[in-house]
């Protein structure tokens, strides 16, 4: 079946916009995952969805990073006022248990 | 919080040979160890898991070995092919929260 995506694939933005980075689940996961990748590094989780609302946002970093999943399914996280330091891959995975979480190709994100 | 580490964080082998990357975790609480495969460009690939209720685990040619009590697994590749190279990333997790990543191991296998 198919997997989790996420677009864009790419997203170029200067520095103080706004951006949103959507991320749709393999179909039956109610848990979503948002995770975020600087070069080299691994992985570093941001936020959980357990169906619509969030379980867990102790990862943003601050408050120009919020997500949303308004029906359960499709999740966009949204950044306000762009700094270069958020220049990294934007990762989702989805989970139908607690446990095995699948990613998406992620989204890549630079500010200029 | 949970911290992982990853080591070696570079490793060569020669095709055919066996490939080992080892992980520790400082949360006993953590119950479940997922290993990902990075390809470039790409999202983590879930390619083996462990429960702590299970010492060892294999699937063909990759086993996953777990020692709750010095907290450290390992992940084992047999009989390596040029297809193996990528990123493999350890993580830890309490169970239906977030991943704790280890910082990942560039595996190359040379032909």
């Amino acid at each position: 079946g198919a997997g989790v995506s996420q677009t864009p694939s790419n997203k170029v933005t200067e520095k103080g916009k706004y951006v949103e980075l959507r991320c749709d689940p393999i179909s039956g996961h109610t848990a979503l995952y948002w995770y975020r990748q600087s070069l080299g590094q691994g992985p570093e989780f941001l936020i959980y969805f357990q169906g619509t609302g969030a379980a867990d946002d102790s990862g943003l970093p601050n408050d120009r990073f919020f997500a949303v999943r308004p029906e359960g399914s499709v999740s966009t996280l949204k950044i306000q006022r762009t700094e270069r330091g958020d220049s990294a891959v934007y990762l989702c995975a989805s989970s139908r248990t607690t446990d095995t979480q699948y990613f998406g190709p992620g989204t890549r994100l630079t500010v200029l | 919080g949970e911290n992982v580490e990853q080591h070696p964080s570079t490793l060569s082998v020669q095709e055919g040979d066996s490939a080992v990357i080892k992980c520790t975790y400082s949360d006993s609480a953590s119950n479940y160890f997922p290993w990902y495969k990075q390809e470039l460009g790409k999202g983590p690939q879930l390619i083996i898991d462990i429960r702590s209720n299970v010492g060892e685990k294999k699937d063909q040619r990759i086993a996953v070995t777990l020692n709750k009590t010095a907290k450290h697994f390992s992940l084992h590749i047999t009989e390596t092919q040029p297809e193996d190279s990528a990123v493999y990333f350890c993580a830890a997790s309490r169970g239906g929260n977030q991943f704790y990543f280890g910082t990942g191991t560039s595996l190359t296998v040379i032909p």
